[in-house]
Protein backbone atom coordinates (compact mmCIF):
# COMPACT_ATOMS: atom_id res chain seq x y z
CA UNK A 1 0.00 0.00 0.00
CA UNK A 2 1.35 3.71 -0.29
CA UNK A 3 1.83 5.84 2.42
CA UNK A 4 3.91 8.80 3.34
CA UNK A 5 4.41 8.82 7.17
CA UNK A 6 5.29 12.17 8.96
CA UNK A 7 6.55 10.90 12.30
CA UNK A 8 6.90 13.53 14.21
CA UNK A 9 3.64 16.11 14.56
CA UNK A 10 5.24 19.11 16.08
CA UNK A 11 8.83 20.08 15.68
CA UNK A 12 10.29 23.48 17.76
CA UNK A 13 13.86 25.24 17.00
CA UNK A 14 15.49 28.45 17.64
CA UNK A 15 15.96 30.71 14.91
CA UNK A 16 19.09 30.29 13.35
CA UNK A 17 18.87 26.20 14.04
CA UNK A 18 19.41 24.00 11.77
CA UNK A 19 15.78 21.95 10.80
CA UNK A 20 15.11 18.93 9.36
CA UNK A 21 11.15 17.46 8.85
CA UNK A 22 11.19 13.83 8.56
CA UNK A 23 9.16 11.73 5.85
CA UNK A 24 9.32 8.06 5.29
CA UNK A 25 7.08 6.62 2.35
CA UNK A 26 6.35 3.26 1.21
CA UNK A 27 5.67 2.85 -2.38
CA UNK A 28 6.71 -0.56 -4.41
CA UNK A 29 7.43 1.27 -7.38
CA UNK A 30 9.12 4.86 -8.78
CA UNK A 31 7.23 7.71 -6.79
CA UNK A 32 7.48 11.48 -7.41
CA UNK A 33 8.07 12.85 -3.86
CA UNK A 34 6.83 16.30 -2.74
CA UNK A 35 7.08 18.63 -0.03
CA UNK A 36 3.96 20.98 0.47
CA UNK A 37 3.48 23.82 3.20
CA UNK A 38 0.61 25.42 4.61
CA UNK A 39 1.49 28.88 6.43
CA UNK A 40 -1.01 30.62 9.06
CA UNK A 41 -4.41 31.04 6.90
CA UNK A 42 -2.95 30.35 4.01
CA UNK A 43 -4.00 27.34 1.26
CA UNK A 44 -1.66 24.70 0.74
CA UNK A 45 1.40 25.34 -1.94
CA UNK A 46 3.81 23.38 -3.51
CA UNK A 47 7.23 23.72 -1.95
CA UNK A 48 9.88 21.69 -3.58
CA UNK A 49 9.78 18.59 -5.72
CA UNK A 50 12.02 15.86 -5.72
CA UNK A 51 12.87 15.87 -9.29
CA UNK A 52 13.95 19.20 -9.23
CA UNK A 53 16.76 18.54 -7.03
CA UNK A 54 16.22 22.42 -6.37
CA UNK A 55 16.65 24.76 -3.20
CA UNK A 56 13.20 27.05 -2.16
CA UNK A 57 13.18 29.40 0.28
CA UNK A 58 16.69 27.77 1.54
CA UNK A 59 14.60 24.09 2.29
CA UNK A 60 16.17 21.17 0.24
CA UNK A 61 15.08 17.64 0.16
CA UNK A 62 17.27 14.59 -1.31
CA UNK A 63 14.85 11.61 -2.26
CA UNK A 64 17.14 8.26 -0.81
CA UNK A 65 15.69 5.01 -1.90
CA UNK A 66 17.21 2.98 0.42
CA UNK A 67 15.77 4.36 3.23
CA UNK A 68 12.32 5.51 1.50
CA UNK A 69 12.98 8.47 3.10
CA UNK A 70 12.70 12.39 1.66
CA UNK A 71 13.39 14.52 4.61
CA UNK A 72 13.41 18.12 4.35
CA UNK A 73 16.22 20.31 5.78
CA UNK A 74 17.22 23.96 6.07
CA UNK A 75 20.44 25.21 7.82
CA UNK A 76 19.62 27.73 9.61
CA UNK A 77 15.58 28.28 10.26
CA UNK A 78 13.96 31.44 10.07
CA UNK A 79 11.18 32.65 11.53
CA UNK A 80 8.64 33.03 9.04
CA UNK A 81 9.71 29.13 8.26
CA UNK A 82 6.70 28.36 10.82
CA UNK A 83 4.00 26.35 8.98
CA UNK A 84 2.88 23.33 8.64
CA UNK A 85 4.81 20.73 6.23
CA UNK A 86 3.48 17.67 4.27
CA UNK A 87 5.19 15.10 2.40
CA UNK A 88 3.39 13.91 -0.24
CA UNK A 89 4.27 11.00 -3.04
CA UNK A 90 2.44 10.15 -6.49
CA UNK A 91 3.14 6.26 -7.25
CA UNK A 92 4.11 5.74 -11.35
CA UNK A 93 0.67 4.34 -11.71
CA UNK A 94 -0.30 8.43 -11.69
CA UNK A 95 -3.22 10.15 -10.34
CA UNK A 96 -3.62 10.90 -6.66
CA UNK A 97 -1.27 12.60 -4.54
CA UNK A 98 -0.72 11.11 -0.98
CA UNK A 99 -0.24 12.87 1.96
CA UNK A 100 1.59 12.39 5.33
CA UNK A 101 -0.10 14.04 8.42
CA UNK A 102 1.67 16.84 8.40
CA UNK A 103 4.57 18.50 10.74
CA UNK A 104 4.27 21.73 12.19
CA UNK A 105 7.62 23.83 12.33
CA UNK A 106 7.36 26.76 15.08
CA UNK A 107 10.49 28.74 14.76
CA UNK A 108 10.93 31.08 17.77
CA UNK A 109 13.23 33.81 18.17
CA UNK B 1 -3.50 36.08 -11.06
CA UNK B 2 -5.00 32.29 -12.02
CA UNK B 3 -5.70 30.59 -8.96
CA UNK B 4 -8.18 28.16 -7.34
CA UNK B 5 -10.98 29.45 -5.41
CA UNK B 6 -13.14 27.85 -3.39
CA UNK B 7 -16.45 29.60 -1.71
CA UNK B 8 -17.86 30.26 0.26
CA UNK B 9 -15.03 29.60 3.02
CA UNK B 10 -16.94 28.77 5.64
CA UNK B 11 -20.28 27.13 5.38
CA UNK B 12 -22.15 25.71 8.14
CA UNK B 13 -25.05 23.13 7.78
CA UNK B 14 -27.94 21.42 9.60
CA UNK B 15 -27.38 17.42 9.90
CA UNK B 16 -29.13 16.33 7.24
CA UNK B 17 -29.27 19.23 5.10
CA UNK B 18 -27.65 18.77 1.68
CA UNK B 19 -24.99 21.12 0.85
CA UNK B 20 -23.01 22.18 -1.75
CA UNK B 21 -19.39 23.35 -1.98
CA UNK B 22 -17.79 25.11 -5.32
CA UNK B 23 -14.28 25.45 -6.65
CA UNK B 24 -13.47 27.32 -9.44
CA UNK B 25 -10.14 27.63 -11.36
CA UNK B 26 -8.93 30.14 -14.20
CA UNK B 27 -5.54 27.71 -14.76
CA UNK B 28 -7.50 26.00 -17.39
CA UNK B 29 -5.92 22.37 -15.63
CA UNK B 30 -7.13 19.32 -17.03
CA UNK B 31 -7.81 17.83 -13.69
CA UNK B 32 -9.96 19.09 -10.37
CA UNK B 33 -9.66 16.95 -7.10
CA UNK B 34 -11.81 17.17 -3.88
CA UNK B 35 -10.35 16.47 -0.62
CA UNK B 36 -11.65 16.75 3.07
CA UNK B 37 -9.30 17.09 5.55
CA UNK B 38 -10.57 16.20 9.22
CA UNK B 39 -8.48 17.88 12.01
CA UNK B 40 -4.72 16.89 12.65
CA UNK B 41 -5.21 14.72 10.03
CA UNK B 42 -3.60 14.18 6.58
CA UNK B 43 -5.69 15.84 2.88
CA UNK B 44 -7.92 12.90 1.65
CA UNK B 45 -8.52 12.34 -1.72
CA UNK B 46 -12.53 11.75 -2.16
CA UNK B 47 -12.75 11.95 -6.46
CA UNK B 48 -11.24 13.74 -8.79
CA UNK B 49 -12.32 14.66 -13.01
CA UNK B 50 -10.31 14.19 -15.72
CA UNK B 51 -11.41 16.63 -18.20
CA UNK B 52 -15.43 14.83 -17.83
CA UNK B 53 -14.01 11.82 -16.50
CA UNK B 54 -15.31 11.04 -12.63
CA UNK B 55 -13.28 8.77 -10.79
CA UNK B 56 -14.33 8.13 -7.09
CA UNK B 57 -11.81 6.63 -4.54
CA UNK B 58 -13.46 3.34 -3.29
CA UNK B 59 -13.64 4.02 0.50
CA UNK B 60 -15.21 7.68 -0.40
CA UNK B 61 -19.22 7.59 0.98
CA UNK B 62 -21.51 7.38 -1.08
CA UNK B 63 -22.87 10.73 0.79
CA UNK B 64 -20.40 12.73 -1.47
CA UNK B 65 -21.42 13.18 -5.06
CA UNK B 66 -19.69 15.62 -7.02
CA UNK B 67 -20.16 17.60 -10.60
CA UNK B 68 -18.01 19.42 -13.38
CA UNK B 69 -20.05 21.46 -15.74
CA UNK B 70 -16.97 22.77 -18.02
CA UNK B 71 -13.19 23.01 -17.55
CA UNK B 72 -13.58 25.58 -14.75
CA UNK B 73 -16.34 24.76 -12.55
CA UNK B 74 -16.49 21.51 -9.86
CA UNK B 75 -18.84 21.03 -7.17
CA UNK B 76 -18.66 18.85 -4.64
CA UNK B 77 -22.45 17.72 -2.88
CA UNK B 78 -23.29 16.07 0.20
CA UNK B 79 -26.32 14.89 -0.01
CA UNK B 80 -27.15 14.24 4.43
CA UNK B 81 -24.65 15.92 5.97
CA UNK B 82 -23.69 14.09 9.28
CA UNK B 83 -21.66 15.30 12.24
CA UNK B 84 -18.58 13.15 11.27
CA UNK B 85 -18.73 15.30 7.57
CA UNK B 86 -17.43 18.43 9.52
CA UNK B 87 -13.93 18.98 7.83
CA UNK B 88 -11.96 21.10 5.29
CA UNK B 89 -12.80 20.87 1.76
CA UNK B 90 -10.36 21.34 -0.62
CA UNK B 91 -10.30 21.50 -4.09
CA UNK B 92 -7.47 21.17 -6.28
CA UNK B 93 -6.11 21.30 -10.14
CA UNK B 94 -3.57 19.79 -12.13
CA UNK B 95 -2.41 20.30 -15.55
CA UNK B 96 -2.82 16.92 -16.06
CA UNK B 97 -3.27 13.75 -14.32
CA UNK B 98 0.07 12.29 -12.54
CA UNK B 99 1.72 15.52 -12.17
CA UNK B 100 2.01 16.09 -8.71
CA UNK B 101 2.51 20.29 -8.24
CA UNK B 102 -0.94 20.66 -7.81
CA UNK B 103 -2.31 23.87 -7.13
CA UNK B 104 -4.98 23.99 -3.99
CA UNK B 105 -7.64 26.49 -3.25
CA UNK B 106 -8.31 27.74 0.37
CA UNK B 107 -10.69 25.43 1.31
CA UNK B 108 -14.08 25.74 2.85
CA UNK B 109 -14.40 24.75 6.26
CA UNK B 110 -17.86 23.03 6.94
CA UNK B 111 -19.52 22.47 10.15
CA UNK B 112 -22.77 20.59 10.86
CA UNK B 113 -25.03 21.58 13.31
Amino acid sequence: AQRVTQPEKLLSVFKGAPVELKCNYSYSGSPELFWYVQYSRQRLQLLLRHISRESIKGFTADLNKGETSFHLKKPFAQEEDSAMYYCALIGNQGGKLIFGQGTELSVKP
Amino acid sequence: DAMVIQNPRYQVTQFGKPVTLSCSQTLNHNVMYWYQQKSSQAPKLLFHYYDKDFNNEADTPDNFQSRRPNTSFCFLDIRSPGLGDAAMYLCATSRKQGAGGYTFGSGTRLTVV
